[in-house]
């Protein structure tokens, strides 16, 4: 069964240093997310991407943040300057196309990122 | 704006017995709901939707959910539980025009043999 996948699984990083998490969607599917969750506390969503651009993002995700998709399979969230406040679980996520049962969203395993 | 509330932080319940963890909504337009499932270490897993339709929905490992509008409430339920379904349960929402799911807190769910 295809599966998002998320590498690497778990980055520490030191306070100010960049970031690029990386994500292979699903490969048929066109819309794809990340969200975070800091510990203890809910999923939040950060960024929708759709045609090679954001469709949608949170107050969160600000310059600090980006989202590429450089070829035709890898979505990466880069996170340019880290604060502590960064640290939390990243989930990609992946939606196939709008017609049939493609509503709802897979999610990869995560990368847990601490900044320290 | 749109938001769930899971009222319970822990739901604990005996192998056999019905299973019911609670979820209310709050979404301008047509509400998409989801159920999810995270295991310890592992990503959230997709249990079940309501779109449209049949308000009961019916999912993966026996599981179904509840549509109720008036209420505005998605609970999720399952008729016998195993202790391998404890696991942290998540209700999402998302409007139909809309892209983004927004989560409850999460329940967690304890099954004791």
């Amino acid at each position: 069964e295809p599966e998002v996948t998320q590498t690497p699984s778990h980055q520490v990083t030191q306070m100010g240093q960049e970031v690029i998490l990386r994500c292979v969607p699903i490969s048929n599917h066109l819309y794809f997310y990340w969200y975070r969750q800091i510990l203890g506390q809910k999923v939040e969503f950060l960024v929708s991407f759709y045609n090679n651009e954001i469709s949608e993002k949170s107050e969160i995700f600000d310059d600090q943040f980006s989202v590429e998709r450089p070829d035709g399979s890898n979505f990466t969230l880069k996170i340019r300057s880290t604060k502590l406040e960064d640290s939390a679980m990243y989930f990609c996520a992946s939606r196939g196309p709008t017609s049939g049962s493609s509503y709802e969203q897979y999610f990869g395993p995560g990368t847990r990122l601490t900044v320290t | 704006a749109q938001s769930v509330a899971q009222p319970e932080d822990q739901v604990n319940v005996a192998e056999g017995n019905p299973l019911t963890v609670k979820c209310t909504y709050s979404v301008s337009g047509n509400p998409y709901l989801f159920w999810y499932v995270q295991y310890p270490n592992r990503g959230l897993q997709f249990l079940l939707k309501y779109i449209t339709g049949d308000n009961l929905v019916k999912g993966s490992y026996g599981f179904e959910a509840e549509f109720n509008k008036s209420q505005t409430s998605f609970h999720l339920k399952k008729p016998s539980a195993l202790v391998s379904d404890s696991a942290l349960y998540f209700c999402a929402v998302r409007e139909a025009a809309g892209n983004k799911l927004t989560f409850g807190g999460g329940t967690r769910v304890l099954v004791k043999p």
